[in-house]
């Protein structure tokens, strides 16, 4: 079974309108970590958030936020205002004990449209 | 410098061919992966080094041999490689692979494999 299910294969939106990509985890853990990665056109994944299973308080950056909701095992992230450059592929990973491995999503392909 | 350089970019090989994908972190870290993202597919854990010793290899064939002399390079040498081995191989380091410490990672190698 899939641990870490990202059911958007593929989104498009046009600039400025809001975002939100959907990330369910599967975990038999207390103590986990979840973690959103952008990947651009490049290939490089570029880190973009971590939150520990104890911490379910939204975050907020610029126009990036998330919303961790343990009853429903999710981790969703919004993005504000879309911009061309959000253009991407972003991952929703997992970490559960002993923490040496970090098991990835299968992406959503986000493009933002001028 | 930044943070996790890969070399080369780009490489197109035969399948008798040997060849090596270099991987160089310049982050201070302990920890050094490498990940095989192939197309529709998650990304694939290979091999995890901590502190040059090697603690993960997730039923990767032989023809991948990895190779870590120190704890800022990490090799992998490839050799009578398939065709469905082509995929973008991606290296990541981390303060250490037994805590959850973020994973940086480097631009991959795109490997074609005729």
């Amino acid at each position: 079974a899939q641990k870490v299910t990202q059911a958007q294969t593929e989104i498009s939106v046009v600039e400025k309108e809001d975002v939100t990509l959907d990330c369910v985890y599967e975990t038999r853990d207390t103590t986990y970590y979840l973690f959103w990665y952008k990947q651009p056109p490049s290939g490089e994944l570029v880190f973009l958030i971590r939150r520990n299973s104890f911490d379910e308080q939204n975050e907020i950056s610029g126009r990036y936020s998330w919303n961790f909701q343990k009853s429903t095992s999710s981790f969703n992230f919004t993005i504000t205002a879309s911009q061309v450059v959000d253009s991407a592929v972003y991952f929703c990973a997992l970490s559960e004990a002993p923490y040496d491995k970090v098991i990835f999503g299968p992406g959503t392909s986000l493009s933002v449209i001028p | 410098e930044t943070g996790v350089t890969q070399t080369p970019r780009h490489l197109v090989m035969g399948m008798t061919n040997k060849k090596s994908l270099k991987c160089e972190q310049h982050l201070g870290h302990n920890a050094m992966y490498w990940y095989k993202q192939s197309a529709k597919k998650p990304l694939e854990l290979m091999f995890v080094y901590n502190f040059k010793e090697q603690t993960e290899n997730n039923s990767v064939p032989s023809r991948f041999s990895p190779e870590c002399p120190n704890s800022s390079h990490l090799f992998l040498h490839l050799h009578t490689l398939q065709p469905e081995d082509s995929a973008l191989y991606l290296c990541a380091s981390s303060q250490e692979s037994l805590s959850v410490d973020t994973q940086y990672f480097g631009p991959g190698t795109r490997l074609t494999v005729l």
